[in-house]
């Protein structure tokens, strides 16, 4: 298995609080993603990154934000949670090889009560 | 705009038969396809890829097939067994996935 973890792995937050979620990877890849998994939706990119400091926005980024300070760890922070943030969350690291297969974490299941 | 589609959101089948999961996409310049297949509470695991030089790849009970001029592409699983029944994404290589589609297979 590929090394990769995010925390937490559950959560529940009031609305209007921040909430950061982190990955973290030990296989070095240089991109790592952010999703979120919605019924109807499947997996939806929020954002990405291709290295540290360079991310850039995905389908759905409004109302989070990335930082990637280290190659290892990926944070995503809801700075203003809501509601419609509910949902689970994924990581996903990749070498962009060929093919550019992705491995993922297991997930961070989120609820905004 | 979603780039890659799933229109079937399940698929049922029996044990023993064939599973046929397909996907559409809109961009011509993709290099690669992917597909993953997902368990509850786990996260997603990749499955199998496709070049777009390429019209087949095969891998064991798992065929992918290309079809460029309609920009559809298809998941054979022959034959099917209950452990796969799961929901299946199909991507391509800028990381957007499919809504996604659950198979269920039928002991």
């Amino acid at each position: 298995d590929a090394g990769i973890t995010q925390s937490p792995r559950h959560k529940v937050t009031e609305t209007g609080t921040p909430v950061t979620l982190r990955c973290h990877q030990t296989e070095n890849h240089r991109y790592m993603y952010w999703y979120r998994q919605d019924p109807g939706h499947g997996l939806r990119l929020i954002h990405y990154s291709y290295g540290v400091k360079d991310t850039d926005k995905g389908e759905v980024s409004d109302g989070y934000s990335v930082s990637r300070s280290k190659t290892e760890d990926f944070l995503l922070t809801l700075e203003s949670a809501t509601s419609s943030q509910t949902s689970v969350y994924f990581c996903a690291i990749s070498r962009r090889g060929a093919p550019p297969e992705a491995f993922f974490g297991q997930g961070t299941r989120l609820t905004v009560v | 705009d979603q780039q890659v589609k799933q229109n079937s959101p399940s698929l049922s089948v029996q044990e023993g038969r064939i599973s046929i999961l397909n996907c559409d996409y809109t961009n011509s310049m993709f290099d690669y396809f992917l597909w993953y297949k997902k368990y509850p509470a786990e996260g997603p695991t990749f499955l199998i890829s496709i070049s777009s030089i390429k019209d087949k790849n095969e891998d064991g009970r798992f065929t992918v097939f290309l079809n460029k001029s309609a920009k559809h592409l298809s998941l054979h699983i022959v034959p099917s067994q209950p452990g796969d029944s799961a929901v299946y994404f199909c991507a391509a290589d800028d990381m957007r996935f499919g809504a996604g589609t659950r198979l269920t297979v039928k002991p």
